[in-house]
């Protein structure tokens, strides 16, 4: 059963500072890692895909790396801003079987004026 | 154009009723995923259609139904309601079905009493 980790739970940082939010996976048979962004009570809003035979993606200020065989992933947000303050998310699909994404239970990020 | 809706945005109800909760795919896409996500914890897996044909269901209950119209629209049903279901119920679709790239709607709230 695929599970998903996200590390740290929660973190605080001020203006301007660049970050790193890390995301772990117990198998490493995906077909692609999605990142989410969530404000409070809202919906998902789409970040970044990869697809497991790419490296990495980048998306403005946001980059995010996968590393399929050790079952990682980062997202790099350079020169935060207040308005970045949300929770972020990493899903998984796997490669076979069930095509839904898991989830980890996401990082709360608060950046600080 | 539009993205994912839902409807309704809030809805409180009372242990033992059913509800039913809808959601709009953005235009064109075929595939829609229903997911529940409780507080402080990443979304669960709950239905996946394309096509209209069910491709995927999570580990819930019978209690949870769900179908896709003609156009693409679906319902997830709930009943016998427990206090336990009280949640924020996701919708999602994709463009290049199951294993595409997923975009999300802003949700419903559904809280039982």
């Amino acid at each position: 059963k695929q599970e998903v980790t996200q590390i740290p739970a929660a973190l605080s940082v001020p203006e301007g500072e660049n970050l790193v939010l890390n995301c772990s996976f117990t198998d490493s048979a995906i077909y692609n890692l999605q990142w989410f962004r969530q404000d409070p009570g809202k919906g998902l809003t789409s970040l970044l895909l990869i697809q497991s035979s790419q490296r990495e993606q980048t998306s403005g200020r946001l980059n995010a790396s996968l590393d399929k065989s050790s079952g990682r992933s980062t997202l790099y947000i350079a020169a935060s801003q207040p308005g970045d303050s949300a929770t972020y998310l990493c899903a998984v699909r796997m490669d076979t079987g069930r095509r839904a994404l898991t989830f980890g239970s996401g990082t709360r990020l608060q950046v600080q004026p | 154009d539009a993205g994912v809706t839902q409807s309704p945005t809030h809805l409180i109800k009372t242990r033992g009723q059913q509800v039913t909760l809808r959601c709009s795919p953005i235009s064109g896409h075929k595939s829609v995923s229903w997911y529940q996500q409780v507080l402080g914890q990443g979304p669960q897996f709950i239905f996946q259609y394309y096509e209209k044909e069910e491709r995927g269901r999570g580990n819930f209950p019978d209690r949870f139904s769900a179908r896709q119209f003609p156009n693409y629209s679906s319902e997830l049903n709930v009943n016998a309601l427990l206090l336990g279901d009280s949640a924020l119920y996701l919708c999602a679709s994709s463009l290049t079905g199951p294993r595409g790239e997923q975009y999300f709607g802003p949700g419903t709230r559904l809280t039982v009493t």
